[in-house]
Order: C-alpha cells, then sequence, then structure tokens
C-alpha cells in the first residue's frame, strides 16, 4: 500500500499570502496524484489531477507541481473562499486508492 | 451535467449489514474509461477509500476492511450499490460514492450520507 504524508497538518496563512502544501508518497506514484479541497458539510471537490493539471472551473492561482514522490499545492494568493481542507490522493498504484491524511489552511 | 445521490439508512445496528446505493444521473454508468467509487469520512477525521467498480462488474476493495465490502452494479438502474457487513461503531461516517475516471482523480461526487452505527 502507498502512504500518502501531508504536511503540515495545519497551516495559517493571511488572505493574500502564498500557501504552499506538501504531500510525499512512499513510493513513487510518478503523476498520478490528484488534490481535493472539502469545506465543512461538503462533499470534496477535485482540484487537481496529472499532479498539476486544474480541473474545470479551478483558479489559476490554484497550481501543483511534482512527480514520483513530493508534491506541492500552492494557492498563490489566499482568498477567503480558499480556507478548507486539502486532501491528496494517489491512483498510480492500486488498490488501494489512498489518500493523504489533510492540511487544514486557516485563517491567521 | 452529472449527478450521483447516495441513498440508504442514516442508522444501522452494530453486526449488522450496511447498505447504501448511489444512482447515477445526467450519464450513463455504463460509458467506458470511468469506475464507480465509495468513500467514507469518520466524524472530524480523513478520506478512507472503500472500494470501486467497473459497469462490466469487476470491482476492488480496501484491504482494510477484512473482506467485509460487497460493491454490485445495476447498469439498468444507473446504479452502483455498497454492502458492508458486520458493522461496528467504528464504521460510523459519511459516505460518498464518486465517479473516478481511468487516468484522472475523482471527478464528481455526491453529496454524502451520514451512517451511524448504534443499537
Amino acid at each position: 500500500e502507498i502512504v500518502m504524508t501531508q504536511s503540515p497538518a495545519t497551516l495559517s496563512v493571511s488572505p493574500g499570502e502564498r500557501a504552499t502544501l506538501s504531500c510525499r508518497a512512499s513510493q513513487s506514484v510518478s503523476i498520478n496524484l490528484a488534490w481535493y479541497q472539502q469545506k465543512p458539510g461538503q462533499a470534496p471537490r477535485l482540484f487537481i489531477y496529472g499532479a498539476s493539471t486544474r480541473a474545470t472551473g479551478i483558479p489559476a492561482r490554484f497550481s501543483g507541481s511534482g512527480s514520483g514522490t513530493e508534491f506541492t499545492l500552492t494557492i498563490s494568493s489566499l482568498q477567503s473562499e480558499d480556507f478548507a481542507v486539502y486532501y491528496c490522493q494517489q491512483y498510480n498504484n492500486w488498490p488501494p486508492l489512498t489518500f493523504g491524511g489533510g492540511t487544514k489552511v486557516e485563517i491567521k | 451535467q452529472l449527478q450521483l445521490q447516495e441513498s440508504g439508512p442514516g442508522l444501522v445496528k452494530p453486526s449488522e449489514t450496511l447498505s447504501l446505493t448511489c444512482t447515477v444521473s445526467g450519464g450513463s454508468i455504463s460509458r467506458s474509461g470511468y469506475y464507480w467509487t465509495w468513500i467514507r469520512q469518520p466524524p472530524g477525521k480523513g478520506l478512507e477509500w472503500i472500494g470501486t467498480i467497473y459497469y462490466s462488474g469487476n470491482s476492488f476493495s480496501n484491504p482494510s476492511l477484512n473482506s467485509r465490502v460487497t460493491i454490485s452494479v445495476d447498469a439498468s438502474k444507473n446504479q452502483f450499490s455498497l454492502k458492508l457487513s458486520s458493522v461496528t461503531a467504528a464504521d460510523t461516517a459519511v459516505y460518498y460514492c464518486a465517479r473516478h475516471p481511468e487516468v484522472d482523480g475523482m471527478d464528481v461526487w455526491g453529496q454524502g450520507t451520514t451512517v451511524t452505527v448504534s443499537s
């Protein structure tokens, strides 16, 4: 099983600032990595797939990078609607599909 | 626009079987290149993959659930279903169904349904 580890668990950022979220895989997942945003009481929403491709309707301030075992989700200038929990997920080697534990982006 | 909707009992007794159905609307469950997946989220915790099925019936489930999972598909009703046997309080969670393209992330999700295991 590929273990996905996200850091930090919580990220405190002021609106307008840049946020950098990390995701590490226990073995290479190539670029088969997705990022999801989840707000309280809502289902997760696909933001990034293929490590760096934005899903439909996702603003350009969100960018994904990385390959192999190290990945980053960057939010260039945080807006109020961006405060949420973000999960990474690998789909390179499954079953099982595996998620990271999540990073909560909160208002500083 | 493709939509998924979970349905099923919100309360299940310990040791019984949890049964949920996901109804797909706005598109066909039989479209090639897409898997159909169940995910759950215990209160205050992260996301856990339960299992996935293809329209052909080929399915996969999480080994951590110790073979308690059965996933099936009914293409005539455009639905897929989850059965989780011998439930305990640890199975209390929000259960989501989602569409999973073969080479992408899960791009369409249901709104989720809360299942509580309690006597």
